[in-house]
């Protein structure tokens, strides 16, 4: 099986900007997460989807949007970047949730 | 409530010997605590994973062991192998309640050969 695929791998925006990221899951995998990872504040939980819906929510603020289309394909969106929003964002999918979750190689995104 | 503490944030081991990364939780609800790999430019790949209901699992020369009264658990790596040199993240969820996994703030190990 092909593992959880993630585009673009690496991009640079300016500050004010937005950008979207997209994360194709592993074949038959329904829940789809995102996570951010820094070196200051370790990986956070963004958000998670489940055939179309979120479930579940992570502490950041509403510029941070995704949602999860039929064939469970994801995207995220940032709006209105900021300079800290440049990290590492990784996409993980499961069957159903939290166990056995496989990450995808992330999308660096550079915000100058 | 939601924090997991782990510990070290960098390890140097010998090649052959035994490498220890530990863990600490406060939120009882949490029911999986897995175990992740990650190598630099790469996403973290789940290494092995222990549900509260055994005290030790072990794979290949990996080894969780897990404390459910002190709310801790540990990784174990037996004869640590250069090729083991990543960082290590220990996560926790509640595999009933919220579909996330809150990740410790990882271990640099290194194994000089």
């Amino acid at each position: 099986k092909a593992g959880v695929t993630q585009t673009p791998r690496y991009l640079i925006k300016t500050r004010g900007q937005q950008v979207t990221l997209s994360c194709s899951p592993i074949s038959g995998h329904r829940s789809v997460s995102w996570y951010q990872q820094t070196p200051g504040q370790g990986l956070q939980f963004l958000f998670e989807y489940f055939s179309e819906t979120q479930r579940n929510k992570g502490n950041f603020p509403g510029r941070f949007s995704g949602r999860q289309f039929s064939n469970s394909r994801s995207e995220m969106n940032v709006s209105t970047l900021e300079l800290g929003d440049s990290a590492l964002y990784l996409c993980a999918s499961s069957h159903q949730g939290v166990e056995t979750q496989y990450f995808g190689p992330g999308t660096r995104l550079l915000v100058l | 409530q939601q924090q997991v503490k782990q510990s070290p944030q960098s390890l140097i081991v010998q090649k052959g010997g035994i490498s220890i990364i530990n863990c600490a939780y406060e939120n009882t609800a949490f029911d999986y605590f897995p175990w992740y790999q990650q190598f630099p430019g790469k996403g973290p790949a789940l290494l092995i994973a222990i549900r509260p209901d055994v005290s030790e699992k072990k794979e290949g020369r990996f080894t969780i062991s897990f404390n459910k009264s002190a709310k801790q658990f540990s990784l174990h790596i037996m004869d640590s192998q250069p090729g083991d040199s990543a960082t290590y993240f220990c996560a926790a969820s509640s595999v009933q309640g919220a579909q996330k996994l809150v990740f410790g703030q990882g271990t640099r190990l290194t194994i000089n050969p």
